[in-house]
């Protein structure tokens, strides 16, 4: 079983829909989760992170984490045409913030007009 | 956010011959650099963790003679492919972190490698 889940989608939504992206994990010493975002041919750029359980909202982005369930989430709202790109969750080891990172497999999102 | 360079974008190499990559970090220093490697429609996965003026400690599977680290200053770092064969084409992905505690990880733009 590998550490990160992720289903790799792809996702494809109109302009304007709610995007639900989702990944589950094994190891419970993970404390911080975080979303990257990758375009095509492109290193991954850090979109959110949260600590612990809870959720966090920036702009259109919320993620959500239930530590008791080992599943995170991430939220977009009114996604626009510029979102498609794949989206990876991402978790550092050893309850830091600034561990070596598992990555998931990422969610390939295109949102057309 | 801090800015971290690749070169060269996309390299072409004939089978058997070595391939440098150079990962620098413009604007910050970096005492840590990470190296990942991605294949189309996967995930990244880390090779390797260099420290400045350490040996750098690879992943299980990862060939350390075959991929040869050096992070000789806190703003580059280089990742030679030796004997590079069809199967090591692949994006090639690094990253670059602070020694201050809590400090993210920023990625470079890739390296993509094609061996003919």
């Amino acid at each position: 079983q590998k550490e990160v889940e992720q289903d790799p989608g792809p996702l494809s939504v109109p302009e304007g829909a709610i995007v639900s992206l989702n990944c589950t994990y094994s190891n419970s010493a993970f404390q911080y989760f975080m979303w990257y975002r990758q375009y095509s041919r492109k290193g991954p750029e850090l979109l959110m992170y949260t600590y612990s359980s809870g959720n966090k909202e920036d702009g259109r982005f919320t993620a959500q984490v239930d530590k008791s369930s080992k599943y995170i989430s991430l939220f977009i709202r009114d996604s626009q045409p510029s979102d498609s790109a794949t989206y990876l969750c991402a978790m550092p080891a050893g309850g830091t913030s600034y561990g070596k990172l598992t990555f998931g497999q990422g969610t390939i999102l295109t949102v057309h007009p | 956010g801090a800015v971290v360079s690749q070169h060269p974008s996309w390299v072409i190499c004939k089978s058997g011959t070595s391939v440098k990559i150079e990962c620098r970090s413009l604007d910050f220093q970096a005492t840590t650099m990470f190296w990942y490697r991605q294949f189309p429609k996967q995930s990244l996965m880390l090779m390797a963790t260099s420290n400045e003026g350490s040996k750098a400690t690879y992943e299980q599977g990862v060939e350390k003679d075959k991929f040869l680290i050096n992070h000789a200053s806190l703003t580059l770092s280089t990742l030679t492919v030796t004997s590079a064969h069809p199967e090591d084409s692949s994006f090639y992905i690094c990253s670059a972190r602070s020694g201050r505690a809590g400090n993210e990880q920023f990625f470079g733009p890739g390296t993509r490698l094609t061996v003919l």
